[in-house]
């Protein structure tokens, strides 16, 4: 069965870098894109970033662009959020999930999440 | 980028009552393929979001059929036909036609009364 791991968040001071990480199975995974979004405490969902199943192309919000890196090492299966120049508004928790493949309509799997805070 | 609005954003109902939620966006989302790219997804407290609907009207595997999607365009409506214990959480809709960003809507909250 399909599944996400995310792992790699954690309680940081502003100004300072994480990065996330999320190990997924189940599926041909150098196949699909990959997205992360991003949930803020009692918040909506927020589309974060977007890495093409071969990692030729990349997408970020802008409120990240610049700051946020999204990786893939398809060896590993495993997509990367590269975090760096946090902010207290970044706290969120940070969702991996399925992107486009073929006929399969992106956004159909979810990992658990993973929580970053940023605070002093 | 393309605005997605819901309403209502609190929705009390009673089981076994039918429920229905709104989203309109601020652009048409008919991609140039023709097809339109709306999903619904529903997030019940403490778990992540999960897919119910995608292009409008598809459920996705193991959603009940009280659930259904419609609209077209800008107009778009999330309908459980007989509302369930199960069924209380925030559902939200996304467009995918006008990317990047891929956009949501704000929630909607689902209560039983």
């Amino acid at each position: 069965q399909v599944q996400l791991v995310e792992s790699g968040g954690g309680v940081v001071q502003p100004g300072m870098s994480l990065r996330l990480s999320c190990a997924a199975s189940g599926f041909l995974f150098k196949e699909y894109g990959m997205h992360w979004v991003r949930q803020a405490p009692g918040k909506g969902l927020e589309w974060v970033a977007i890495i093409w199943y071969d990692g030729s192309n990349k997408y970020h919000a802008e409120s990240v662009k610049g700051r946020f890196t999204i990786s893939r090492d398809n060896s590993k299966n495993t997509v990367y959020l590269q975090m760096n120049s946090l902010r207290v508004e970044d706290t969120a928790v940070y969702y991996c999930v399925r992107g486009y493949y073929a006929n399969s309509p992106p956004f159909d799997y979810w990992g658990k999440g993973t929580l970053v805070t940023v605070s002093s | 980028d393309v605005v997605m609005t819901q309403s209502p954003l609190s929705l009390p109902v009673t089981l076994g009552q039918p429920a229905s939620i709104s989203c309109r966006s601020s652009q048409s989302l008919v991609h140039s393929d023709g097809t339109t790219y709306l999903n619904w997804f529903h997030q019940r407290p403490g778990q992540s979001p999960r897919r119910l609907i995608y292009k409008v009207s598809n459920r996705d595997s193991g959603v009940p059929d009280r659930f259904s999607g419609s609209g077209s365009g800008t107009d778009f409506t999330l309908k459980i036909s007989r509302v369930e214990a199960e069924d209380v959480g925030v559902y939200y809709c996304m467009q995918g036609t006008h990317w990047p960003p891929w956009t949501f809507g704000q929630g909607t909250k689902v209560e039983i009364k």
